[in-house]
Parts: structure tokens; sequence; C-alpha cells
């Protein structure tokens, strides 16, 4: 079970988002993603193996790992960061998510 | 580069089976590795994981739809299937396949666009 906090973010362009996502047990980082989906589309793979960017994704958004505690963060948020994010372990179970807005 | 297509009916009966095919192009899924997956939302709610197949012939799956799920490769089109016995009105959602790689920790890194299945 993962666990995402918050529910949501409420920030203005230019501020910092700090997104957590908590597991109950220890989770190999080397499985550990975050998605974004934005309303109608799919989602879109960020970060993979805890802190690698996907190909394309700004280097604004970077990912960290403590044993049980999963962080995203994205610097400067960009009027388009604006969505809902997701992170998953093992390539399976997903995250509630956290909705990011302005 | 990798592309998913999903393909299927959009309206399905109560107790019928969801069948879904998804059409991968750009890669060979017969060879081997790759997580091969489906996952779906339901309006205006969060992911949920169905299950993938990997290695050709080797299959996980929620624990929740175990029961229901069955999913299966056909090398020779290049193409993935789910299909979802029993259904009902919570299982109205859209369902996405998703290539999850096996260099990226299993993260899923290319996605159809998605197709909205009604029961009803």
């Amino acid at each position: 079970v993962l666990m995402q906090s918050p529910v949501t973010l409420a920030l203005s362009p230019g501020e910092t988002a700090v997104l957590s996502c908590k597991t109950r047990q220890y989770v190999n980082s080397n499985y550990f993603a975050w998605y974004q989906q934005k309303p109608g589309q799919a989602p879109r793979l960020l970060i993979f193996r805890s802190s690698m960017r996907a190909t394309g994704v700004p280097d604004r958004f970077s990912g960290s790992a403590s044993v049980t505690d999963f962080t995203l963060t994205i610097n400067r948020v960009e009027p388009e960061d604006f969505a809902v994010y997701y992170c998953q372990q093992f390539g399976r179970d997903f995250g509630p998510g956290t909705k990011v807005e302005i | 580069q990798v592309q998913l297509q999903e393909s299927g009916p959009g309206l399905v009966k109560p107790s019928e089976t969801l069948s879904l095919t998804c059409n991968v192009s750009g890669v060979s899924i017969g060879d081997g590795g790759d997580y091969w997956t489906w996952i779906r939302q339901p309006p205006g709610k969060g992911l949920e994981w169905i299950g993938y197949i990997y290695y050709i012939r080797h299959t996980d799956y929620n624990p929740s739809l175990e029961s229901r799920v069955s999913l299966s490769l056909d090398t020779s089109k290049n193409q993935f299937s789910l299909k979802m016995t029993s259904v009902t009105a919570s299982d109205t959602a859209v369902y996405y396949c998703a290539r999850g790689l096996v260099g990226g920790g299993a993260a899923d890194d290319a996605w159809g666009q998605g197709i909205l299945v009604t029961v009803s």
C-alpha cells in the first residue's frame, strides 16, 4: 500500500512542489516510479528507479528515496505542471495521487 | 519508438466478459523481457494496476481481480490481450495498456491512449 501526501497541493507558478509517497515496508528503490497525468490523457512516466528522469522530462523534476519514503520535487513549477501525480512500486501498485493545482 | 493502441468494445453487458487487445508497434514483444501491462482508471478516480505478462508466458495479477482476469500474448500479431469475466458496473473504466521497461525497474514508459469501457 502506498500513501501519498498531500492529497492536493495549491501553488503559484515559480514555487517548489514537494510530493511524498510512503510505503509500509521496504521497497527496493530500483522499482519505484512517478507519473504525471493531465485531464483526458494517459499517464506519463516522469521518474523511474526513484531518481532517474525519463526521456524528455525537464530537469526541474527530481526524485529521491529513503527506505520507505519517496519524494518528487518540482522546482519552479510551470503552468504545464499542474496535474495529478502518482507514485508506483514494482511496476504495479499505484498511490492514490496528489493533485497539484493553481 | 514504442507505440501501443487499445481496441475492443466500448460497451459490455453485466455478467459478460470484457475482452481488449493492445497492438504494439516499434518493438517486438516476442523478444522477451519487458512487462506488458494493463491498468485501468474508473471515471474520476485513480489508477489501478490489473496485471502484466512478462518473459512471454509469466503473468502476475492484482489479487483483487485475479479470479476474473487473464492476460495473453500473441507474438505473431505483436499484440497482447486482456479478458475479464463476470463484469459489473464497477468495472466501468478507461483501460490502458502499457510497456513496463525491464531496464527501468518495470516502470511503464509507454502507454496507449486508453479505451473507455462501460458496463451497462
